[in-house]
This record gives C-alpha cells, sequence and structure tokens, in this order.
C-alpha cells in the first residue's frame, strides 16, 4: 500500500460527458503528479501540484483541468470526454520536489480506470 | 529538456537467467534516475534511484542498476530470474537541480519470465 488513494477505481461514461478524479496522497506529501497512461501513448505527465500551486504541466488537453485543495487532496476534471480519454489515470504524490528537499521519489496510487463509451 | 529511451518493449527470459533491461537518458543538466515497477492492476513503485551517490545502485527484490554517464545510459540488471518478475518496467528521469520537478518516463518493457 503506497499510502496514495484514487477514486473511483473504474468509471464508465459517454462521450461528451464530463468526469472528476479524485487523489488522497500519503500523509505528509505537498506534491500531487498526475499521469495518464494507455496502450498507445505509454505514461504520459499531465500536471504537477506543489502545495496548492501548479508547478509543472505536460500533455494536458484543455479539456482537462486540475487543482490542489489547502487539505492537499487533488482532483483531476475531464470534459467533453472523447473515446480516445479512455486510458487509466494516476496520482502520484511525493514529499517534495527536486532541488527543494525531495528525491523525486513518487508514490503511486493504483489508478482510475476511465472507459468512454 | 529531458527524455528516456527504453529499449525492447518486450524483453523474456527463462527462469534463473539474467535479467538485462536498457535505459538510455538524455538530460542538458546532472539527472536522477529511478526504475519504477508495475504488477498487472497496480500502480508503479519504486524499484531503486540514482541521486548522484554510488554509480552502482541496488534496489529491492534483487535488482541493481548501474550509472554511466559516458554512455548516458542506467540499465536495469538481475542475475537470476524469479516467475515473480514478471511486470512492466519503466525508467525515469528527472533534473538534479529543478524548482519544478517534471518526471518523464520511457515507455517502459514488459518482462515475461519463462518456466
Amino acid at each position: 500500500d503506497s499510502g496514495v488513494t484514487q477514486t473511483p477505481k473504474h468509471l464508465i461514461t459517454a462521450t461528451g460527458q464530463r468526469v472528476t478524479l479524485r487523489c488522497s496522497p500519503r500523509s505528509g506529501d505537498l506534491s500531487v503528479y498526475w499521469y495518464q497512461q494507455s496502450l498507445d501513448q505509454g505514461l504520459q505527465f499531465l500536471i504537477q501540484y506543489y502545495n496548492g500551486e501548479e508547478r509543472a504541466k505536460g500533455n494536458i488537453l484543455e479539456r482537462f483541468s486540475a487543482q490542489q485543495f489547502p487539505d492537499l487532496h487533488s482532483e483531476l476534471n475531464l470534459s467533453s470526454l472523447e473515446l480516445g480519454d479512455s486510458a487509466l489515470y494516476f496520482c502520484a504524490s511525493s514529499v517534495g520536489m527536486v532541488g527543494t528537499g525531495g528525491t523525486g521519489e513518487l508514490f503511486f496510487g493504483e489508478g482510475s480506470r476511465l472507459t468512454v463509451l | 529538456a529531458q527524455s528516456v529511451t527504453q529499449l525492447g518493449s518486450h524483453v523474456s527470459v527463462s527462469e534463473g537467467a539474467l535479467v538485462l533491461l536498457r535505459c538510455n537518458y538524455s538530460s542538458s543538466v546532472p539527472p536522477y534516475l529511478f526504475w519504477y515497477v508495475q504488477y498487472p492492476n497496480q500502480g508503479l513503485q519504486l524499484l531503486l534511484k540514482y541521486t548522484s551517490a554510488a554509480t552502482l545502485v541496488k534496489g529491492i527484490n534483487g535488482f541493481e542498476a548501474e550509472f554511466k554517464k559516458s554512455e548516458t545510459s542506467f540499465h536495469l540488471t538481475k542475475p537470476s530470474a524469479h516467475m515473480s518478475d514478471a511486470a512492466e518496467y519503466f525508467c525515469a528521469v528527472t533534473p538534479f537541480y529543478s524548482s519544478a520537478s517534471k518526471i518523464i518516463f520511457g515507455s517502459g518493457t514488459r518482462l515475461s519470465i519463462r518456466p
């Protein structure tokens, strides 16, 4: 058990819909990362938050947004869903960031599997 | 910019044989390097990490990796494969000096173990 909790574990929805994925990081971790894993794209970095602030952005679509709340949990919002958004979405957390006391080691949740029909 | 290349999307070895998973990185600054493992229906977990200390890094489950700056490589090895090692393995890189870390993962190598 990594200590990172993701809900829901599975989600099936239709094209055009909107969903919210939730992540609770390990106790004490200030950084939260979101990754998308699909068969054709591999593991793609989406976005990172540190203590409530966005710190790095990857290949995140404009239809997707995220935030980290004061209690450090994070939500990833996916809207206007398309078939190609079907994937496993991982949240990971770390104590800090490289250069600010952290070594970059990530602790991953078990993922939220999104199926868009 | 950083990038990671994992050679071989699928590697198959016999039980008891040497495991060698290849990773080459590109980084404009000194890197931190990692190997993660993903078992079926689970998230990724850290196997080992290089953070500029010893170049030969030992991890969990008998795995180790050697950082070779001249070859920009960080290959993962295990002397004797076990059936329980069957999983997907990811190499990852992040810059050593960064206030906004962006950890980049390779495309992964699926390891199969033959009885």
